[in-house]
This record gives C-alpha cells, sequence and structure tokens, in this order.
C-alpha cells in the first residue's frame, strides 16, 4: 500500500492564481482531511469528508473548496491564492469517522507570493 | 479559549533521560486523546492514543490522561537521540481533530 499521497510536494504561486492540490488513498478509507501547519498556529482543519459525496468545513475554511467524488481521492483546491495561504498542507485518511487512528501524507509546500 | 493548548518548547535532554510532554484541553467531554510524532518535512505519525482517562504504554512511551484536571501528558523513557522531533497532542471529538502547536524534542548523544 502507498497509504497517503499528496501532489505536488511544492509549488510556488502568484496572488490569485488556482491550483488544486492532490490527495490519494489506497486503503479504501472512509473519512479524509485537509489541515494546514504554520509556525507557531500547528494544524488547523480545513476541510473533511466522512465519505464519497460529503463534505463539511473544518476550523479555517476560508479560501478553499473540496469536493469527494470517490473514496479514494480529495482535492483541495484554492480558489484564488492569497500570501495568507503559505503554508504546508497535509491531508489526512483514517478508516471511519468514529475512529482516532489518521494516516497522513507527506505533506506540500505552497508558497504564494 | 482553544480546545487544547501545547507547550511550544524547545525542550533540550541528554541522551537517557525521562522526558515529559504535556498539554491541556478544554472541554470534558472530549474522549480521544493522541500524540503523534513529527519528524522535520515530514508528515506527523500517530505513535499513540488513549481512550477516556488512565494510562497506556508502548515501550518507552507513556501516555497519560487526568481528566478531573484536563491534562495529557507523553512521557518517553531512556531518551534516544532518535526521539528528536516535534511532538503534537491531539483531542477527536468524534468527527473533527483539534491538534496543539506542538512541542520541540531534541535529544543530546
Amino acid at each position: 500500500n502507498a497509504g497517503v499521497t499528496q501532489t505536488p510536494k511544492f509549488q510556488v504561486l502568484k496572488t490569485g492564481q488556482s491550483m488544486t492540490l492532490q490527495c490519494a488513498q489506497d486503503m479504501n478509507h472512509e473519512y479524509m482531511s485537509w489541515y494546514r501547519q504554520d509556525p507557531g498556529m500547528g494544524l488547523r482543519l480545513i476541510h473533511y469528508s466522512v465519505g464519497a459525496g460529503i463534505t463539511d468545513q473544518g476550523e479555517v475554511p476560508n479560501g478553499y473548496n473540496v469536493s469527494r467524488s470517490t473514496t479514494e481521492d480529495f482535492p483541495l483546491r484554492l480558489l484564488s491564492a492569497a500570501p495568507s495561504q503559505t503554508s504546508v498542507y497535509f491531508c489526512a485518511s483514517s478508516y471511519s469517522g468514529g475512529t482516532p487512528e489518521q494516516f497522513f501524507g507527506p505533506g506540500t509546500r505552497l508558497t504564494v507570493l | 479559549q482553544k480546545e487544547v493548548e501545547q507547550d511550544p518548547g524547545p525542550l533540550s535532554v541528554p541522551e537517557g533521560a525521562i522526558v515529559s510532554l504535556n498539554c491541556t484541553y478544554s472541554n470534558s467531554a472530549f474522549q480521544y486523546f493522541m500524540w503523534y510524532r513529527q519528524y522535520s518535512r515530514k508528515g506527523p505519525e500517530l505513535l499513540m492514543y488513549t481512550y477516556s482517562s488512565g494510562n497506556k504504554e508502548d515501550g518507552r512511551f507513556t501516555a497519560q490522561v487526568d481528566k478531573s484536571s484536563k491534562y495529557i501528558s507523553l512521557f518517553i523513557r531512556d531518551s534516544q537521540p532518535s526521539d528528536s522531533a516535534t511532538y503534537l497532542c491531539a483531542i477527536f471529538t468524534g468527527n473533527q481533530f483539534y491538534f496543539g502547536t506542538g512541542t520541540s524534542l531534541t535529544v543530546i548523544p
């Protein structure tokens, strides 16, 4: 199993550009989530999904969109990038919404100029 | 008030020392408490979790929850240089996870 994979590993955007961060898992996990990690702020939940077709907002959802058309994939879209979105983004998955055992991807380092 | 608070450190100890990492949480209804380890430029990995209160031991690592004071701890015995990492505490509400800011630990050979 590859576990949780994320692409790209690094990305530089200009203010106002849009892009999609990809996340995939091959463990047949129902629950997937996106976090951003900033110095001094820890991991903050952006959006999460408890299954295909179901998504919900986390702590910091503004400026981000998600959709979940398959169990395996959970892309995160930045609609109009801003410098405040410079961060490291992690995708995570777990077997179901009721278990605390989350598996994290390797992260995407995003810089918005 | 944040759901979980953690002292960011940094913490530096000699090899072989006992390390104590601590967090406080806000809601007495929380039931799942986790500890993650994150190496530099890597994703967090789950070390262990406890449900409700009490202790849980896994090798050199012991997680402890004190629900009366809303305090969670991770103890590392016989610390090794390979334990040098950032340790994050987290709570799980049933559908959302909340993380502490992480404590950076360096174990000096």
